[in-house]
């Protein structure tokens, strides 16, 4: 399987603290995309790092990439109760696909 | 713009039966793609296809069946439902398919399917 594994799998936290999720990875990649899901509705792309990258910022999201440990983490800043969703990372590895990982589903308590 | 559109959002079925889940996109977008979610599991890829006329296999393609006789629409077909084909399908589409390059995809908001 080319999928990642997210970790945590879930996470709580209170509103105003910062949020770290973290996407491991099999393969080598061209770039790494990440994903948010409300429940119950589809995803929306929210940032996506090249293989070449270290490290991207926008707004309150940060992402960084470490491809000699084929990991990523994405970082959301300031958390705010509307930001409650799954976050999935996806790696992309060859011209077309997508790979998604586990999701992680975050909770942010007002 | 309606962006991509899934019919239906909840269907249930028994096992053996037949349905067709339908996608359509009004971007003009050339590369669309069928996932299933599970739970623990992640996303997915069934089928894809990279323009009309051209479909392809993705990780979990057995028991489902795609065309694409045109740019707007990618319908999938279960033809004899089994339970292990309960899950939540997403469809998407991205311009021309380039996520190597750093295209990303938009997605429907999903059919939700159980079999009895």
């Amino acid at each position: 399987s080319q999928q990642g594994e997210e970790d945590p799998q879930a996470l709580s936290i209170q509103e105003g603290e910062n949020a770290t999720m973290n996407c491991s990875y099999k393969t080598s990649i061209n770039n790494l995309q990440w994903y948010r899901q409300n429940s119950g509705r589809g995803l929306v792309h929210l940032i996506l790092i090249r293989s070449n990258e270290r490290e991207k910022h926008s707004g309150r999201l940060r992402v960084t990439l470490d491809t000699s440990k084929k990991s990523s983490s994405l970082l959301i800043t300031a958390s705010r109760a509307a930001d409650t969703a799954s976050y999935f990372c996806a790696t992309v590895p060859g011209a077309n696909n997508l790979f998604f990982g586990t999701g992680t589903r975050l909770t942010v308590i007002p | 713009n309606a962006g991509v559109t899934q019919t239906p959002k909840f269907q249930v079925l028994k096992t053996g039966q037949s349905m067709t889940l339908q996608c359509a996109q009004d971007m003009n977008h050339e590369y669309m793609s069928w996932y299933r979610q599970d739970p623990g599991m992640g996303l997915r890829l069934i089928h894809y296809s990279v323009g009309a006329g051209i479909t392809d296999q993705g990780e979990v393609p057995n028991g489902y069946n795609v065309s694409r006789s045109t740019t707007e629409d990618f319908p999938l077909r279960l033809l004899s439902a089994a339970p292990s084909q309960t899950s939540v399908y997403f469809c998407a589409s991205s311009y021309s398919g380039l996520a190597g390059l750093g295209e990303t995809q938009y997605f429907g908001p999903g059919t939700r399917l159980l079999v009895l």
